[in-house]
């Protein structure tokens, strides 16, 4: 079946743009997951989503940085006034619920000029 | 404050014999471990997992192995194939917290010699 579907897979701006990342969860799942990766690192969390609401947005490191999922299905990262220290690999995940394992989208590279 | 370390950056075997992958973590609040693998240009991709109350899970090659009391956990893969040369990734979660949040090592890159 369909996996975890990201788009667009590159994305490149400039400095100071805004750029909105989606993330199409496999179907049924309730629990989404947002995470940054960083060149020679792990995958960092950003926020969870159960449903529609953000159960957890600890992981979001400024408020330039926001998610939604109006419907519960489709989520979408948004990101304000980019800095050039926002590039990295945006990864997506979902899972049937909170207690299973996570299957992850190929992500999002993202660019700052 | 790394709470998921991988201290080897990597790993050369040879085709046919045991892949060991070694990882620590310091937080006592992790209850679920889980091992995944990941090529170039794809996201990580779920291999096999770990509950605490369990100190062992088998799943065809792949093998975890958790040590509670050393805070320590190995994946054994036997035997080794070329193909299984990626980036692997230990990651650790509190499910009884809110949202099974991942925290992610730094990840050991293997690499198989046919």
């Amino acid at each position: 079946g369909a996996g975890v579907s990201q788009t667009p897979s590159n994305k490149v701006t400039e400095k100071g743009k805004y750029v909105e990342l989606r993330c199409d969860p496999i179907s049924g799942h309730t629990a989404l997951y947002w995470y940054r990766q960083s060149l020679g690192q792990g995958p960092e969390f950003l926020i969870y989503f159960q449903g529609t609401g953000a159960a957890d947005d600890s992981g979001l490191p400024n408020d330039r940085f926001f998610a939604v999922r109006p419907e519960g299905s489709v989520s979408t990262l948004k990101i304000q006034r980019t800095e050039r220290g926002d590039s990295a690999v945006y990864l997506c995940a979902s899972s049937p619920d909170r207690v299973q394992p996570q299957h992850f989208g190929d992500g999002t590279r993202l660019s700052i000029l | 404050d790394q709470q998921v370390k991988q201290n080897s950056p990597s790993l050369s075997v040879q085709e046919g014999r045991i892949s060991i992958l070694n990882c620590d973590y310091t937080n006592s609040m992790f209850d679920y471990f889980l091992w995944y693998k990941k090529y170039p240009a794809e996201g990580p991709t779920f291999l096999i997992s770990i509950s605490s109350i369990k100190d062992k899970n088998e799943d065809g090659r792949f093998t975890v192995f958790l040590n509670k009391s050393a805070k320590h956990l190995s994946l054994h893969i036997v035997p080794s194939q070329p193909g299984d040369s990626a980036v692997y990734f230990c990651a650790a979660s509190a499910r009884g917290a809110s949202g099974s949040r991942l925290t992610f090592g730094e990840g050991t890159q293997l690499t198989v010699n046919p």
